[in-house]
């Protein structure tokens, strides 16, 4: 079955580091793939969106990757800061539909 | 602009009991889902509306969930009769004012979620 795939365990860091979050997917090839932020006891916010056509694409301090060869979405903050601190999801389409399948998580912690 | 609202956002009910969710989505949005969020998973979609139409509904337990969205703009879920494992954050979300089509790329809105605790 159609799978995404996050590193469960937190990501704990200092702040001013690059934070390097991975989204694996399984058994398709998703059109795009979605990154959202996640704080307690909040819906996720939608960050950024990258084709299967883009290598990379920026936003601010934010970077995100698609390589389909590896299957995989790597998701970057650069300078990262204490405010950055959230959960960050990756979301990818199934496959022929518009139904997104969301990730479990990862959980991001940058130390001041 | 407005979010996305929902409202209760806690409830704490026994098991067997009956339970409703209400959602506003952002005006002018067609689409309209609803997700299940259980702790330390990723949202789950439940049921996803076109304008007052169903789009999916394949993961919605449809022996004790409802869900309907009559005007074409706010969205009703209900849990009848509520289980343990119904214990879960219900997130709304809403999308695109262009409908499916237009919206293959478009990111969902989310609200800030039902926390529901099943005793």
């Amino acid at each position: 079955s159609q799978k995404i795939e996050q590193n469960s365990e937190a990501l704990n860091i200092q702040e001013g580091k690059t934070a390097t979050l991975t989204c694996n997917y399984t058994n398709y090839s998703p059109a795009y793939l979605q990154w959202y932020r996640q704080d307690p006891g909040r819906g996720p916010v939608f960050l950024l969106l990258i084709r299967e056509n883009e290598k990379e694409k920026r936003k601010e301090r934010l970077k995100v990757t698609f390589d389909t060869t590896l299957k995989q979405s790597l998701f970057h903050i650069t300078a990262s800061q204490p405010a950055d601190s959230a959960t960050y999801l990756c979301a990818a389409p199934m496959d022929s539909s518009y139904k997104l399948i969301f990730g479990s998580g990862t959980r991001l912690l940058v130390r001041p | 602009e407005a979010g996305v609202a929902q409202s209760p956002r806690y409830k704490i009910i026994e098991k067997r009991q009956s339970v409703a969710f209400w959602c506003n989505p952002i005006s002018g949005h067609a689409t309209l889902y609803w997700y299940q969020q259980i702790l330390g998973q990723g949202p789950k979609l439940l049921i996803q509306f076109q304008n007052n139409g169903v789009v999916d509904d394949s993961q919605l337990p449809k022996d004790r969930f409802s869900a309907e969205r009559l005007k074409g703009v706010d969205s009703t879920l209900k849990i009848q009769p509520a289980k343990l494992e119904d214990s879960a954050v219900y997130l709304c979300a809403s999308s695109s004012p262009q409908g499916l089509a237009a919206n293959a790329y478009n990111e969902q809105f989310f609200g800030p979620g039902t926390r529901l605790t099943v005793l």
